[in-house]
């Protein structure tokens, strides 16, 4: 099966400094990918919908200057959180959609980022 | 989007059948209906989707009643690897997005 691949697995960092998260598709090209936050013990919630060569799609009361998405290929989506502070702390996790047309998406193993 | 409720836990017996279900009363003809699972600390996965008729794969079955109103993933014979949080989801056949609701958690005893 299709497989994402999304790295780092867990960071930490202090606060104030920026992450990115890398979300690659590794067998299939994906001109979607989609990012979700899990909080503990909470279901996923989706951020934002990257297209690739295109800006991305945010939530509502996502804030897309902190959260910036760029989808600059078809197989690689990035996520970076700027100025991170220790509420960002959260799982984040990307999703990628087949270029043919998606019955079924697939999902990155996750990251856990923790802002001390 | 049309809501689905699920029970918010579950628990099984290892080696027994599981019926996990789902109630969507708002369906919409176009909704498929999508199962995916969350093990602990990991993505989720697809398990899998159904429009009208039961559906089967290696994982599971997908039982869906006859007004779609509700639905059934069965797995089959529960292992201890089946403990996740399992998440039934409305979206059309072509997903372009996936929204999650709560899902029920499943135990499994050894």
């Amino acid at each position: 099966g299709a497989v994402v691949s999304q790295h780092p697995s867990r960071v930490i960092c202090k606060s104030g400094t920026s992450v990115k998260i890398e979300c690659r598709s590794l067998d299939f090209q994906a001109t979607t990918m989609f990012w979700y936050r899990q909080f503990p013990k909470q279901s996923l919630m989706l951020m934002a919908t990257s297209n690739e060569g295109s800006k991305a799609t945010y939530e509502q009361g996502v804030e897309k200057d902190k959260f910036l998405i760029n989808h600059a290929s078809l197989t690689l989506s990035t996520l970076t959180v700027t100025s991170a502070h220790p509420e960002d702390s959260s799982f984040y996790i990307c999703s990628a959609a087949t270029l043919a047309g998606a019955e079924k998406l697939f999902f990155g193993s996750g990251t856990q980022l923790s802002v001390l | 989007d049309a809501k689905t409720t699920q029970p918010n836990s579950m628990e099984s017996n290892e080696e027994e059948p599981v019926h996990l279900p789902c109630n969507h009363s708002t369906i919409s003809g176009t909704d498929y209906i999508h199962w995916y699972r969350q093990l602990p600390s990991q993505g989720p996965e697809y398990v899998i989707h159904g429009l009208t008729s039961n559906v089967n794969n290696r994982m599971a079955s997908l039982a869906i009643a006859e007004d779609r109103k509700s639905s059934t993933l069965i797995l089959h014979r529960a292992t201890l690897r089946d403990a996740a949080v399992y998440y039934c989801i409305l979206s059309p056949l072509i997903v372009n997005k996936l929204v999650f609701g709560a899902g029920t958690i499943l135990r499994v005893k050894s």
